[in-house]
């Protein structure tokens, strides 16, 4: 069975320093991978998507993910955190499966010190 | 585009009560539309896909009894939460199939 890890429920970066939140899943076919942010008391916001093109995915708002077939990971990562990043944030997967069904990860909030 | 509405965002209600909730995919049709769960502080939880015209898949452990799903058209499905009671206040998540899913901001469903 698919599943996501999410290691760290919650981090704490300081303004301006890197951001990276981590993302392992397990899988025996190769996996649609997706991080999504979300703010208080709203839905999901797509950061990025991996869909077996480019390794390297750049999203919005300055993230990015490299998708690592033999580590099993797809890590989210950002040069600099600002203010406005702090909110939950979601690995999801999915499968061909005819309905494309996602199974989240657990979640990390991530906290931005000034 | 792909843009997904939940309507109300917010509801407020007695327990015993039914609740509606709808989502709407306001650009693009889709044949499939999928409900979550999500508890504070914690992760999505699947409830069901809803296929149009025809039934919905329920995920294990969820009573389709008491969450009725409807997906009457290519751009609308509906959860009822049926005879609801205290534990069943959540943040409701659609989302609609458009080769990925297409989010809507949720429904906070409290009841008293």
């Amino acid at each position: 069975a698919q599943s996501v890890t999410q290691l760290g429920s919650h981090v704490s970066v300081s303004e301006g320093a890197l951001v990276l939140l981590r993302c392992n899943y397990s899988s025996s076919v190769p996996p649609y991978l997706f991080w999504y942010v979300q703010y208080p008391n709203q839905g999901l916001q797509l950061l990025l998507k991996y869909t077996s093109a480019a390794t390297l995915v750049k999203g919005i708002n300055g993230f990015e993910a490299e998708f690592k077939k033999s580590e099993t990971s797809f890590h989210l990562t950002k040069p600099s955190a600002h203010m406005r990043d702090a909110a939950e944030y979601f690995c999801a997967v999915s499968y061909s499966s005819g309905t494309y069904k996602y199974i989240f990860g657990t979640g990390t909030r991530l906290k931005v010190l000034a | 585009g792909a843009v997904v509405s939940q309507h109300p965002s917010w509801v407020i209600c007695k327990s015993g009560t039914s609740v509606k909730i709808e989502c709407r995919s306001l650009d693009f049709q889709a044949t499939t539309m999928f409900w979550y769960r999500q508890f504070p502080k914690q992760s999505l939880m699947l409830m069901a896909t809803s296929n149009e015209g025809s039934k919905a898949t329920y995920e294990q452990g969820v009573e389709k009894d008491k969450f009725l799903i409807n997906h009457a058209s290519l751009t609308l499905s509906t959860l009822t939460v049926t005879s609801a009671h205290p534990e069943d206040s959540s943040f409701y998540i659609c989302s609609a199939q458009n080769n990925e899913q297409f989010f809507g901001p949720g429904t906070r469903l409290t009841v008293l």
